[in-house]
């Protein structure tokens, strides 16, 4: 059973366009929410994270939203660029010792 | 960089035989958690070491095993390999045996076919 559930599969945006990327989970006792960006043949890199008691985080170019109550979150990229060509994981993870993770969606900007 | 360094890069072995993954975490933390990452998924938790403990453990079987050494680095060892475990193996390095108190980050992988 996937905790949680990530789409779109594939995006392509515009350079300067917002790339909108979502996440869905049902476990309610899941308390922070990463963000991971994996290039080809990298290990993911935390590109930003949010616990469930703010609905907003931003950090440079990158926000996050996050819906408690419909148990969503979604990553916002402002002004795109072609280098945030990359797939992103969003996560979940209670106090515990795992993330969970979603599927990936590939991005690619197009200059 | 994050300062998680894996071993080696990449890996061919043939069905059956046994294969070793190492990891260094990062300076500081005490925590590493192993993943494996098939082609166009995310990372699957197959176990944490936290303080030389196995700290919880994915749906893997056991021919997955592990080490975690006082310097904190770690080992991953998987037996009689079989095809279906060509993957990116991926370690994370955090801090304090839980995750989502500490930020986590990953190496780089270690990319292992099996032939």
């Amino acid at each position: 059973q996937q905790q949680v559930k990530q789409s779109p599969q594939s995006l392509i945006v515009q350079k300067g366009g917002i790339p909108i990327i979502n996440c869905a989970y049902e476990n309610t006792a899941f308390d922070y929410f990463p963000w991971y960006q994996q290039f080809p043949g990298k290990g993911p890199a935390l590109l930003i994270a949010i616990r469930p008691d703010v609905s907003e985080k931003k950090e440079g170019r990158f926000t996050i939203s996050f819906n408690k109550s419909a148990k969503q979150f979604s990553l916002h990229i402002m002004d795109s660029q072609p280098g945030d060509s990359a797939t992103y994981f969003c996560a979940a993870s209670y106090t515990g010792n795992q993330f969970y993770f979603g599927t990936g969606t590939s991005l690619t900007v197009i200059p | 960089e994050t300062g998680v360094t894996q071993s080696p890069t990449h890996l061919i072995k043939t069905r059956g035989q046994q294969v070793t993954l190492r990891c260094s975490s990062q300076s500081g933390h005490n925590t590493v958690s192993w993943y494996q990452q098939a082609l166009g998924q995310g990372p699957q938790f197959i176990f944490q070491y936290y303080r030389e403990e196995e700290n919880g453990r994915g749906n893997f079987p056991p021919r997955f095993s592990g080490l975690q050494f006082p310097n904190y680095s770690s080992e991953l060892n998987v037996n009689a390999l079989e095809l279906d475990d060509s993957a990116l193996y991926l370690c994370a390095s955090s801090l304090g045996g839980q995750v989502g108190l500490t930020e986590a980050f990953f190496g780089q992988g270690t990319r292992l076919t099996v032939v």
